[in-house]
């Protein structure tokens, strides 16, 4: 069961460049999420989806882009990539047909912009 | 807008001690949904237990127990018998009706010195 996958696990970056994280679930969840943790503290909310095609901002929105093109996988963009990025990233994934459901986390990727 | 505090940044203590994590959240939804997540050195995200907001019974599942009391928004988590291998940090959520989106707790660290 690959439940929620991650890629990339682990990526430098210099600042200003862009790339693109990926997120692929195989639960056939309807909603996706992008959070990042940052040393000491929760995860925040960077931007959601509650089904293909449809993306929302969440908390922390601003320098990130994301597309959900198809139902499985939920991309989040960074475009020009800032030190103040760098964290790690969990993509998570829930069932919404029941309301109760807690959301499954991937393994995260650990980013620095340097 | 919502609000999850975890009071206790770092708790120690001596395995198979009794332990209790404290969680205080804040909402003006009327349904809600509360989860606890560990998250071992490893550092993936693992979902403990969860409560809805209409329901206070409390529970008991195997060495993990939870007090749920809406009069005072508190949502406390209990680890019986601790062991070296429950050293992670702890994290409660708060869950929304809206596409599920979740507000976590800066987390508790949980260090069990045998």
């Amino acid at each position: 069961n690959a439940g929620v996958t991650q890629t990339p696990k682990f990526r430098v970056l210099k600042t200003g460049q862009s790339m693109t994280l990926l997120c692929a679930q195989d639960m056939n969840h309807e909603y996706m999420y992008w959070y990042r943790q940052d040393p000491g503290m929760g995860l925040r909310l960077i931007h959601y989806s509650v089904g293909e095609g449809t993306t929302a901002k969440g908390e922390v929105p601003d320098g990130y882009n994301v597309s959900r093109l198809k139902k499985q996988n939920f991309l989040l963009g960074l475009e020009s990539a800032a030190p103040s990025q760098t964290s790690v990233y969990f993509c998570a994934s829930r069932n919404g047909g029941v309301v109760n459901q807690p959301q499954h986390f991937g393994d995260g990727t650990r980013l620095s912009i340097l | 807008a919502q609000k999850v505090t975890q009071a206790q940044t770092e708790i120690s203590v001596v395995e198979k001690e009794d332990v209790t994590l404290d969680c205080v959240y804040e909402t003006r939804d009327t349904t809600y949904y509360l989860f606890w997540y560990k998250q071992p050195p490893s550092g993936e995200l693992v979902f403990l237990i969860r409560r809805n907001s209409f329901d206070e019974q409390n529970e008991i599942s195997g060495r993990y127990s939870w007090n749920f009391q809406k009069s005072t928004s508190s949502f406390n988590f209990t680890i019986t018998a601790s062991q070296v291998v429950d050293s992670a940090v702890y994290f409660c959520a708060l869950m929304d009706t809206n596409a599920g989106k979740s507000t976590f707790g800066d987390g508790t660290t949980l260090t069990v010195k045998p």
